[in-house]
């Protein structure tokens, strides 16, 4: 079983949808979680921290649930520039990166 | 403000034949990484150093060896390149591996081992 798991997708929805990601990891010391952005397999660019209190950065929402393990990723009102792949990474010293799920959002 | 830059950004190995990858950032950081990133998956953690004249194995370090000799340079090293070494290799850094530290990545260098 791999450390952080994502369901690989794809996830095609219609602009304007609301569509959830979520990661589970399996190292409970796991201090850190992020997700990132990648197109088309250029470098990785911070989407946003997650935070145990959750977090919200415009339309995007992240969510941390230590009891279950898992983060979530909420993207409102999807846009086609959000088409991409998306990563979860856990650190715990070293940091753990999730296999990605692709987003693809059509007109 | 370069932020990370890496060299080459493309290369094509023989098998056997050694070569070293250079990651390079601005930002003064601490915590530099080595991924590579195989089609279809995520990136995977070869090695990283927590502050200069360190280094630590991650999770795929076999055939790979790396230094950090001065803190704005981390150093990829395959010293007998085999095909299955064949993959995209990003270098990132950051301050810390806190909730806050970010990791910033470099453009990738694409290597074919033949």
């Amino acid at each position: 079983r791999k450390e952080v798991e994502q369901d690989p997708g794809p996830f095609n929805v219609p602009e304007g949808a609301t569509v959830a990601f979520n990661c589970t990891y399996s190292n409970s010391a796991s201090q850190s979680f992020f997700w990132y952005r990648q197109d088309c397999r250029k470098e990785p660019k911070l989407l946003m921290s997650v935070y145990s209190s959750g977090n919200e950065d415009g339309r995007f929402t992240a969510q941390l649930n230590r009891a279950s393990q898992y983060i979530s990723l909420l993207i409102r009102d999807s846009k086609l520039s959000d088409s991409a792949t998306y990563l979860c990474v856990a650190i715990a010293g070293k940091s753990t990166f999730g296999d990605g799920t692709t987003l693809t959002v059509k007109p | 403000n370069a932020g990370v830059t890496q060299t080459p950004k493309f290369r094509v190995l023989k098998t056997g034949q050694s070569m070293t990858l250079l990651c390079a950032q601005d930002m003064n950081h601490e915590y530099m990484y080595w991924y590579r990133q195989d089609p279809g998956m995520g990136l995977r953690l070869i090695h990283y150093s927590v502050g200069e004249g360190t280094t630590a194995k991650g999770e795929v370090p076999d055939g790979y060896n790396v230094s950090r000799l001065k803190k704005q340079n981390f150093l990829l090293g395959l010293e007998s390149a085999a095909p299955s070494q064949t993959s995209v290799y990003f270098c990132a850094s950051s301050w810390g591996a806190d909730s806050t530290d970010t990791q910033y990545f470099g453009p990738g260098t694409r290597l074919t081992v033949l």
